[in-house]
């Protein structure tokens, strides 16, 4: 079975400086793994995926993510912070044909 | 193309009543999978449909149910409802069947409040 542990429910940045949040996941099979953004009183949406195709995967808005298998993780960065990246974020992973499985989710705040 | 559709976006009912909620996945995708997403549980997968059969389910109860029809269009519905089935409801489509690197594009969701 895969899970997906998100480290800090709450990060808060200023603006301009990097965004990091932390993703970690457990599978015995080798894993895709997923970013999602959701705004407020919206769906989810994809920022980036890893397809095993390239250990560093860019996304949109500036996001991206490095896969390393030796620590389980896939976290997720951006060099500087925009007030229009404040949002909830989720970890996904998916194994075989298996549905999603999410993490609880990291909300960024950032401050002027 | 248009996103995925939910209907209603909102919805109060009372415990004991049930509940029926729509899908319509972006043209041409054959998956649609629901999510129900609570600040206690978080995101948790509900069940998907593919090509009107039902794939994969999660650990609900019976209560909560779901159907495909010939056009991709989905429904799940709810009975008996009960307060901590207050939450939003995720609908997600994609084209071929959910899982590995398959992404899967989310709608806006349907907000239910059950009293």
């Amino acid at each position: 079975a895969q899970s997906v542990t998100q480290l800090g429910s709450h990060v808060s940045v200023s603006e301009g400086a990097l965004v990091l949040l932390r993703c970690n996941y457990s599978s015995s099979v080798p894993p895709y793994l997923f970013w999602y953004v959701q705004y407020p009183n919206q769906g989810l949406q994809l920022l980036l995926k890893y397809t095993s195709a390239a250990t560093l995967v860019k996304g949109i808005n500036g996001f991206e993510a490095e896969f390393k298998k030796s620590e389980t993780s896939f976290h997720l960065t951006k060099p500087s912070a925009h007030m229009s990246d404040a949002a909830e974020y989720f970890c996904a992973v998916s194994a075989g044909n298996t549905p999603l499985v999410f993490g609880k989710g990291t909300r960024l705040s950032v401050i002027a | 193309k248009a996103g995925v559709t939910q209907t209603p976006r909102y919805l109060i009912k009372t415990r004991g009543q049930q509940v029926t909620l729509s899908c319509s996945p972006i043209s041409g995708h054959r998956s649609v999978s629901w999510y129900q997403q609570t600040p206690g549980q978080g995101l948790q997968f509900l069940f998907e449909y593919f090509s009107e059969t039902q794939r994969n389910k999660g650990n609900f109860p019976g209560r909560f149910s779901g159907r495909q029809f010939s056009n991709s269009r989905s429904e799940m519905n709810v009975s008996t409802l009960e307060l901590g089935d207050s939450a939003l409801y995720l609908c997600a489509s994609s084209p071929q069947t959910s899982g590995g690197t398959e992404t899967q594009y989310f709608g806006p969701g349907t907000r239910l409040l059950v009293l």
